[in-house]
């Protein structure tokens, strides 16, 4: 069965630590997606990779940054948190060919205090 | 950039009545795909539709593709509680990754 699975499904922080959000994914999947939800907004895409060691940015990257070092493996890190960060994670994947489907992760609820 | 633009925003509706949303894309898309998350979940993919004009169902879930590959409908008949949730499209223009609409809620009253 496949599987996308996030490091936490609720995370506290406070303003200016640095926070990782980590997704793992048991499918050999070669596209890997961070995207932010927040009521009203819908789906807001932050990073996106491709590929071993390869990111992209999305539509709202600012604050943000990824790690991808396994195949398996995307890391989503915030820097400094900010209050304006708090959200709902969601952490996708697909296959690398044709218009594949995206498989989402259960989401990390985060609160930046 | 390509926007993906869902409406409406909210539908509240008694149970058996008939649900629809819409979706417009500004560009012409390769294939457009609906996902539903329920209330506390994650999306869930539903279906893929690539051919201009095309109609595919699932049960009680009829799902259209404009002839223009620009817009998109899903319409459930008669709901059910268990079709509660937000029902997102997500367009696909061949070179991009997916962009999803914002999303239609639906609430079905017992």
């Amino acid at each position: 069965d496949v599987k996308v699975t996030q490091s936490s499904r609720y995370l506290v922080k406070r303003t200016g630590e640095k926070v990782f959000l980590e997704c793992v994914q048991d499918m050999d999947h070669e596209n890997m997606f961070w995207y932010r939800q927040d009521p009203g907004l819908g789906l807001r895409l932050i990073y996106f990779s491709y590929d071993v060691k390869m990111k992209e940015k999305g539509d709202i990257p600012e604050g943000y940054s990824v790690s991808r070092e396994k195949k398996e493996r995307f890391s989503l890190i915030l820097e400094s948190a900010s209050t304006n960060q708090t959200s709902m994670y969601l952490c996708a994947s697909s296959t690398g060919t044709g218009s594949p489907e995206q498989f989402f992760g259960p989401g990390t609820r985060l609160t930046v205090l | 950039g390509q926007q993906v633009m869902q409406i409406p925003q909210y539908q509240h509706v008694q149970e058996g009545e008939d649900f629809t949303t819409y979706c417009n894309s500004s560009t012409t898309l390769s294939n457009i795909q609906w996902y539903k998350q329920r209330p506390g979940g994650h999306p869930v993919f539903l279906i893929q539709l690539v051919k201009s004009g095309e109609v595919k169902k699932q049960k009680r879930l009829t799902f259209q593709f404009g002839e223009a590959k620009k817009n998109s409908s899903l319409h459930i008949t008669a709901t059910q509680t268990t079709d509660v949730g937000t029902y997102f499209c997500a367009g696909d223009s061949g070179n991009t990754p997916l962009v999803f609409g914002k999303g239609t809620r639906l609430s079905v009253i017992a």
